[in-house]
């Protein structure tokens, strides 16, 4: 089965901190992607990869970077966290098209 | 761009009934994917169906089928027989041909009571 595993499920940081989320998958995909998820509002792309190195921005990166030097490794950084990126943060991997997702981080900014 | 709307943000059915989640969706494009996901308490999205915008039959697995109206841009998921399990966030989700990028509607909450 193909697993794609977030660091954290829960995390609690202070404004102004330097946030690291971390995601692996362990089936050599090329793709991976960072979502963020708010009720009312769904799922939102922030980054996507589709290589190492290699990295695109969604529709939301404003307050986000991303880092891949490993293909099975996928970085969403906030450089200076701020309490309206408090939300639910989800990382997919995907392969033709077929997508798997994490199990998400709940990030809270106080 | 493509958009996905989810206009039922909470439903509702009994066990062992029906009940049948609306989407909606506006593109441009002649070729695309359109996916169901469920996410339950455990956050876990789990693919529930999938649907290639070429074919014209609907898809369908075990309870789970869709009815596709292409030229409405309409993707319903009908589930059949609702068990407990069934019981979570479902999302409606939209992919062009030439990319992995997924585009989401805002969910529908669905809750199955005994």
């Amino acid at each position: 089965d193909v697993k794609v595993t977030q660091s954290s499920r829960y995390l609690v940081k202070r404004t102004g901190e330097k946030v690291f989320l971390e995601c692996v998958q362990d089936m050599d995909h090329e793709n991976m992607f960072w979502y963020r998820q708010d009720p009312g509002l769904g799922l939102r792309l922030i980054y996507f990869s589709y290589d190492v190195k290699m990295k695109e921005k969604g529709d939301i990166p404003e307050g986000y970077s991303v880092s891949r030097e490993k293909k099975e490794r996928f970085s969403l950084i906030l450089e200076s966290a701020s309490t309206n990126q408090t939300s639910m943060y989800l990382c997919a991997s995907s392969f033709w098209g077929e997508a798997f997702f994490g199990q998400g981080t709940r990030l809270t900014v106080v | 761009a493509q958009t996905v709307t989810q206009s039922q943000p909470e439903m509702s059915v009994q066990e062992a009934e029906t009940v049948t989640l609306s989407c909606t969706y506006d593109t441009s494009e002649s070729d695309y994917y359109l996916f169901w996901y469920k996410q339950p308490p455990s956050r876990q999205m789990i693919l529930v169906i999938r649907q290639e915008a070429y074919k014209q039959q609907n898809a369908t697995e075990n309870r789970f089928s869709v009815n596709f109206q292409k030229a409405a841009k309409s993707f319903s998921l009908k589930i059949s027989d609702s068990q407990l399990g069934d019981a979570a966030m479902y999302f409606c989700a939209y992919r062009s041909d030439n990319t992995d990028k997924l585009i989401f509607g805002t969910g529908t909450r669905l809750q199955v009571f005994p």
